[in-house]
């Protein structure tokens, strides 16, 4: 069964940069997409982007400018950066797995999930 | 970015309630729609994958249907235990993926 625990400040001030990561356990990282996502209090999920095993990117447009993700297999980690905070990133951010099927339906989900981190952006 | 619009925004119902909860896409996504369950402070959890396959472990109380732009997912007879938020997202194309803005589901 295959476990993410995030891990990283639960308080950041304005301007800062944020550093979370996330540790996998109980299954390799390889040929994953691995995936944070965010969710503000009272407010819906939003996808913050992914890393591949090879190190390979994919960001949220709208975040695009701020965020860097990184793998380190060696250690079963993956990380995100996100700099010049905000008020307004103030969330609970999640790490997940992507999962993809092409038979007998081509689909994408996310699964499983790690149990969420609140970070706050305060001064 | 594609947009995913849910309904109702919440809706009370008692156990043994049948009870359904649509999400529109803006464009077509087939049937590249995902449904979660999110429990007070908890993680979301797949419900449905690819519109209508039930996860492993989910109760077939639980089912999806709808292709293109619009999307159902019915609870048959709701339990206490499936009184949450629920969300859909699409996987069409390529990424950003985004979510529905939630169903909370509530007891009456």
């Amino acid at each position: 069964q295959v476990h993410l625990q995030e891990s990283g400040p639960g308080l950041v001030k304005p301007s800062e940069t944020l550093s979370l990561t996330c540790t996998v356990s109980g299954g390799p990282i390889g040929s994953y997409y691995w995936t944070w996502l965010r969710q503000p209090p009272g407010k819906a999920l939003e996808w913050i982007g992914f890393v591949y095993h090879t190190g390979t990117t994919k960001y949220n447009p709208s975040l695009k400018t701020r965020v860097t993700m990184s793998i380190d297999t060696s250690k079963n980690q993956f990380s995100l950066k996100m700099d010049s905070l905000t008020a307004a990133d103030t969330a609970v951010y999640y790490c997940a797995r992507e999962r993809e099927q092409w038979i007998p339906i081509p689909s994408r989900w996310f699964d499983p999930w790690g149990q969420g981190t609140l970070v706050t952006v305060s001064s | 970015d594609i947009q995913m619009t849910q309904s109702p925004s919440s809706l009370s119902a008692s156990v043994g309630d049948r009870v359904t909860i649509t999400c529109r896409a803006s464009q077509t996504i087939n049937k590249y729609l995902n449904w979660y369950q999110q429990k007070s402070q908890k993680a979301p959890q797949v419900v449905i994958h690819a519109a209508s396959t039930l996860q492993s472990g989910v109760p077939s109380r639980f089912s999806g249907s709808g292709s293109g732009t619009e999307f159902n997912l019915t609870i048959s007879s709701v339990q206490p235990e499936d009184f949450a938020i629920y969300y859909c997202q699409h996987s069409y194309g390529t990424p950003p993926w985004t979510f529905g803005q939630g169903t909370r589901v509530e007891v009456q």
